[in-house]
């Protein structure tokens, strides 16, 4: 069965501080990764996706992430935080199955303080 | 249209009552997803469409929840006797369905509060 993990429920940096945001999966066979973001009221926002090839992905707003698939990670990170990057990130997992649900992580509530 | 889009933004209900969500999805977009949004649950995902089809309904909590899409384009869920622990937000997402790999387009939400 297909699941992901976001161990932390909250993360708190310091402007200008490099953030990392923490996502694990289990997946059967090669997995698609994805993480979103949600800013306060307002909808489900896509930052970036694995799908293969290159395992450092970049995406929107200057975040990236590494598909690490020894340790079946896909951490969220970013050199510089900035403020207006406090939101609620999710990451989500699908096998590369089109009729397999994608499976969304809990979510990790990102706070930078200025 | 420019985006997903989701209506009522709000509803509030009284326990018992029937409700009704309505999802339109980005033009060409033939799949079609529902999520249920609860403090501090993440994403819970309730079903899938691929076109009118339904392949995955395995998230939907109860025989009180249903969903039907009809011409490929909008898509109703609807909540059959609401109880106060259906009180979530219910997000609708749309996507070119030509892999698992596609992005899902989010709609801004129904907050369904049953009171």
């Amino acid at each position: 069965a297909q699941s992901v993990a976001q161990p932390e429920d909250q993360v708190n940096v310091a402007e200008g501080n490099p953030l990392t945001v923490k996502c694990t999966y289990s997946v059967s066979g090669n997995p698609y990764l994805f993480w979103y973001v949600q800013y306060p009221n307002r909808g489900l926002q896509f930052l970036l996706k694995y799908i293969t090839g290159d395992n450092l992905v970049k995406g929107s707003y200057g975040f990236e992430a590494e598909f690490n698939k020894s340790q079946t990670s896909f951490h969220l990170k970013k050199p510089s935080a900035l403020v207006s990057d406090s939101a609620l990130y999710f990451c989500a997992v699908r096998t590369m199955n089109r009729d397999d649900k994608i499976i969304f992580g809990k979510g990790t509530r990102l706070h930078i303080l200025p | 249209g420019a985006g997903v889009s989701q209506s009522p933004s709000n509803k509030v209900t009284e326990k018992g009552k029937d409700v009704e969500l309505r999802c339109d999805p980005i033009s060409g977009h033939t799949a079609l997803y529902w999520y249920r949004q609860s403090l501090g649950q993440g994403l819970e995902f309730l079903i899938y469409f691929q076109g009118n089809s339904a392949p995955d309904k395995s998230g939907l909590p109860s025989d009180r929840f249903s969903a039907e899409r009809t011409g490929g384009s909008v898509s109703t869920l609807t909540i059959q006797r609401t109880q106060q622990e259906d009180s979530a937000v219910y997000l609708c997402a749309s996507s070119l369905p030509t892999s698992g790999a596609d992005t899902q387009y989010f709609g801004p939400g129904t907050r369904l509060t049953v009171l």
